[in-house]
């Protein structure tokens, strides 16, 4: 069965820094999809970065960046410049080819001090 | 287009009740899924519709959940008997999926969810 685990329930950085959140899964099939979404506080859940198995390259948005390691079965998002508005919870999910939904880890929490 | 609408918001019941969510898509996403989340957890998924076809229940969705997308558009999910379990929020989420198979284009809009409190 597919599993998505954060070791991280709680993070923080201070304003203008960088962090990595980090995220290890476990699936059986060649053909996944792996995401980082984003909840702020009482707002909807939104997608923050997309990273296809069969890629080697790093997925990039701006300031948001991603390590896959697919040996290691590691998926860890890098917040460069980190900003006041990137306190959110993030969830690190997997979607397996031939699955219909996302499966989500517990989420780690971040706070951006200023 | 608004993005994916959830309705109420809020909802306290006493346990015993009956409670129903309504979720209105992106009107051309013909994928609709609804999520489940406590406090503290990540989302897990409860039911998925192709159009108006219910394709796959999660075991967590017992026989008191009943989900509905009689017109492929908006979506229904009933709950009967509440119990204090149940107390969750609760996800609706689409996408614009193509076919039945898998496809990584399949990004999903989620919507601000249904918070359910049952005392």
């Amino acid at each position: 069965a597919q599993t998505v685990t954060q070791s991280q329930p709680e993070m923080s950085v201070q304003e203008a820094e960088t962090v990595t959140l980090s995220c290890t899964y476990d699936t059986s099939e060649s053909d996944y999809y792996l995401f980082w979404y984003k909840q702020p506080p009482s707002r909807q859940m939104i997608l923050v970065i997309r990273q296809e198995a069969y890629k080697q390259q790093n997925a990039t948005e701006n300031r948001f960046s991603v390590n896959f390691q697919k040996a290691a079965k590691s998926f860890s998002l890098k917040i460069s410049d980190s900003q006041l508005g990137d306190a959110a919870m993030y969830f690190c999910d997997l979607w397996e080819g031939g699955s219909e939904k996302l499966v989500f880890g517990k989420g780690t929490k971040l706070t951006v001090n200023p | 287009d608004t993005g994916v609408s959830q309705n109420p918001r809020h909802k306290i019941t006493k346990r015993g009740q009956n409670v129903t969510f309504r979720c209105d898509p992106i009107s051309e996403h013909n994928r609709l899924y609804w999520y489940r989340q406590t406090l503290g957890q990540g989302p897990e998924f409860l039911t998925y519709f192709q159009n108006e076809a219910q394709l796959e229940k999660s075991r967590l969705l017992s026989d008191r959940f009943s989900a509905e997308r009689p017109k492929g558009s908006f979506s229904t999910l009933e709950i009967q008997r509440t119990e204090q379990g149940d107390s969750a929020m609760y996800l609706c989420a689409s996408s614009l999926g193509q076919g039945l198979t898998f496809s990584g284009a399949n990004v999903l809009t989620f919507g601000a969810g249904s918070r359910l409190t049952v005392l």
